[in-house]
């Protein structure tokens, strides 16, 4: 089956980094997305990569290795409104997205 | 990036009544829409996907005689949440997709419908 794990919450002090892991396990492979959520609204987009490596947008990062089928989303220099879900999605052979269950995401001042 | 136009944002209901929620691509044509459905603290669960000018392909256990879906236009589909219950109290998204050419197979979303049936 199609599976996509990711921890169910963390805990990260304001203006430190965190690290988000994602594991997958699908039928194919045609991307992998990240999207932020906050409570009561729907998932913004964050990050996209298909390719082996890392991409970086502003204080959020996103890496992917095909051949370990694992992510990670990495948050610097955290900011209290990045207090949210983290969702790890891919998409699959049929170009389906699977979706995580998400990831908690609690700063502290 | 594209816009994902979805409405209302929150509708409250009398238990029996159906509800019908809109989900519009504004900037471009979504070949392909999503609804899902997203209860407290929990995932997206995918509900539904529909492709324009055919039936929707429903996830398993999801009745698709109460959740009817439409997508008529390559820009708006409908989901109408018929004889409402208060146990379909949920916040219901939609996502849409243009997969016809290359580019950005990014989903963008709707901003959610909070359905509240009383």
């Amino acid at each position: 089956g199609q599976n996509i794990d990711q921890p169910t919450e963390m805990t990260a002090t304001e203006g430190a980094i965190v690290q988000i892991n994602c594991t997958y396990q699908t039928s194919g492979f045609n991307g992998l997305f990240w999207y932020q959520q906050h409570a009561g609204e729907a998932p913004t987009f964050l990050s996209y990569n298909v390719l082996d490596g890392l991409e970086e947008k502003g204080r959020f990062s996103s890496f992917l290795s095909r051949s370990k089928g694992y992510s990670y989303l990495l948050l610097k220099e955290l900011q209290m409104k990045d207090s949210a879900s983290y969702l790890c999605a891919v998409m699959d052979s049929n170009y389906q997205l699977i979706w995580g269950a998400g990831t908690k995401l609690i700063i502290k001042p | 990036g594209a816009v994902v136009s979805q409405h209302p944002s929150w509708v409250i209901c009398k238990s029996g009544t159906s509800v019908k929620i809109e989900c519009r691509s504004l900037d471009f044509q979504a070949t392909t829409m999503f609804w899902y459905r997203q209860f407290p603290k929990q995932s997206l669960m995918l509900m539904a996907t529909s492709n324009e000018g055919s039936k929707a392909t429903y996830e398993q256990g999801v009745e698709k005689d109460k959740f009817l879906i439409n997508h008529a236009s390559l820009t708006l589909s409908t989901l109408t949440v018929t004889s409402a219950h208060p146990e379909d109290s949920s916040f219901y998204i939609c996502s849409a997709r243009d997969l016809r050419g290359p580019g950005d197979t990014e989903a963008f979303f709707g901003q959610g419908t909070r359905l509240t049936v009383v």
